[in-house]
């Protein structure tokens, strides 16, 4: 069956660094996703991408955050210069040819900011 | 400001009992989605609705847009459904609930 991978599971990185979570979608999806889950907090919505842009975004998405599909297959969140507030799991999902159709999650990556 | 409410926060039951979760949300959507957290972490789409019911197996999905209110329910629960069941909305952008956190005894 079709899944959403994502690499690494786990990152841990020093205030400042720049990070680059990867995610693979399921390959006939169309609509990408990134959400974040902070230690005991709820999930919160991220970006949407669609058709090589973002579609849609939150506040918490500013100008330290960027999406790419840099190829036909990954698509990449970047943290610039990473904060200590941005420890969180990270989940990457796609759906297929409809918006916010149903979607499949990755497994997540767990990033630690020392 | 929470646009999605969950209620209750978290629910324990015996094996075999009907459960049922409920969601109310305050912005004009275009479809709701419940998904299961498993105690891992992982998440799973079960559904996404945008009017009336689905069922899938045990699990039961009912919206009222008018009444902007959203219920899930297990028929017969299984301690195999111990998870965190989650609402989210499509509104202006996506929003989530904080999660039911449900524990099934055998």
């Amino acid at each position: 069956e079709p899944e959403v991978t994502q690499t690494p599971s786990h990152q841990v990185t020093q205030m400042g660094q720049e990070v680059i979570l990867r995610c693979v979608p399921i390959s006939n999806h169309l609509y990408f996703y990134w959400y974040r889950q902070i230690l005991g907090q709820k999930v919160e919505f991220l970006v949407s991408f669609y058709n090589n842009e973002i579609s849609e975004k939150s506040e918490i998405f500013d100008d330290q955050f960027s999406v790419e599909r840099p190829d036909g297959s990954n698509f990449t969140l970047k943290i610039r210069s990473t904060k200590l507030e941005d420890s969180a799991m990270y989940f990457c999902a796609s759906s297929d040819a409809v918006e916010y159709n149903e979607q499949f999650f990755g497994p997540g990556t767990r990033l630690t900011v020392l | 400001k929470n646009e999605v409410e969950q209620s209750p926060q978290n629910l324990t039951a015996q094996e075999g009992e009907f459960i049922t979760i409920n969601c109310s949300y305050s912005v004009g959507i275009s479809a709701l989605h419940w998904l299961q957290q498993h105690p891992g972490g992982g998440i799973v789409s079960l559904f996404m609705l945008s009017s009336g019911k689905k069922k899938h197996g045990r699990l039961i999905a009912t919206i009222n847009i008018q009444e902007k209110h959203s219920s899930l329910h297990i028929t017969a629960s299984h301690p195999r459904d111990s998870a965190v069941y989650i609402c989210a909305v499509k509104g202006n952008q996506f929003y989530f609930g904080t999660g039911t956190s449900l524990t099934v005894i055998p």
